[in-house]
């Protein structure tokens, strides 16, 4: 079974403060995704990778930044967090069409 | 930009009944996928579904892509507690561009 894993699944950051969300995934996938999930906005890309050290913007990367310096490994970086960046993040990878998705990172930012 | 629309947004069923929810695109698909999101956990993909008129069934689930693949549904006979989650369609484009729509939240009443 794939597995695509989140470091966390609940955090609780500053204002200012700059966040780190790691996502491992186990299958040797080159493609790798991080979208923001919002009540009645859905699934919104943030950033893909389609290769190490590749990385292509989504629709809402203002505010984030991504690394990815290893296959499996695929991080989203908010630089400097602000309220309206609470949201859940969603990590997930891809082979041919299908993604498969973490299990997501609530963030809340006070 | 390609606009996915959902409905309901929300539907509350007692176990046993039937019911369908929709995906409308303002232009034409060219492939469409239906996953579906438990709480607490990332979306798990069900069907894709790729040629106009295509027909798909997984148990009590049945996809159907429009004549025209510009809409799709997804009926579910029979409802059990299990089928609770977030019903998301999502057009697919290549192997980095997806489209999510808003989702369908669904709660099966036992």
């Amino acid at each position: 079974d794939v597995k695509v894993t989140q470091s966390s699944r609940y955090l609780v950051k500053r204002t200012g403060e700059k966040v780190f969300l790691e996502c491992v995934q186990d299958m040797d996938h080159e493609n790798m995704f991080w979208y923001r999930q919002d009540p009645g906005l859905g699934l919104r890309l943030i950033y893909f990778s389609y290769d190490v050290k590749m990385k292509e913007k989504g629709d809402i990367p203002e505010g984030y930044s991504v690394s990815r310096e290893k296959k499996e490994r695929f991080s989203l970086i908010l630089e400097s967090a602000s309220t309206n960046q609470t949201s859940m993040y969603l990590c997930a990878s891809s082979y041919r069409e299908t993604q498969y998705f973490g299990p997501g990172t609530r963030l809340l930012v006070l | 930009t390609q606009l996915l629309e959902q409905s309901p947004q929300f539907l509350s069923i007692q176990e046993g009944e039937n019911l369908t929810v929709y995906c409308n695109s303002s232009s034409v698909f060219s492939s469409l996928q239906w996953y579906r999101q438990e709480p607490g956990e990332g979306p798990v993909l069900l069907v894709t579904v790729v040629t106009g008129g295509e027909v798909k069934k997984l148990k009590r689930l049945t996809f159907q892509f429009g004549d025209a693949r510009k809409d799709s549904s997804l009926h579910i006979t029979a409802a059990q507690p299990g089928d609770t989650g977030l019903y998301l369609c999502a057009e697919t484009s290549g192997t980095y561009k997806y489209i999510f729509g808003t989702g369908t939240r669904l709660k099966v009443l036992a």
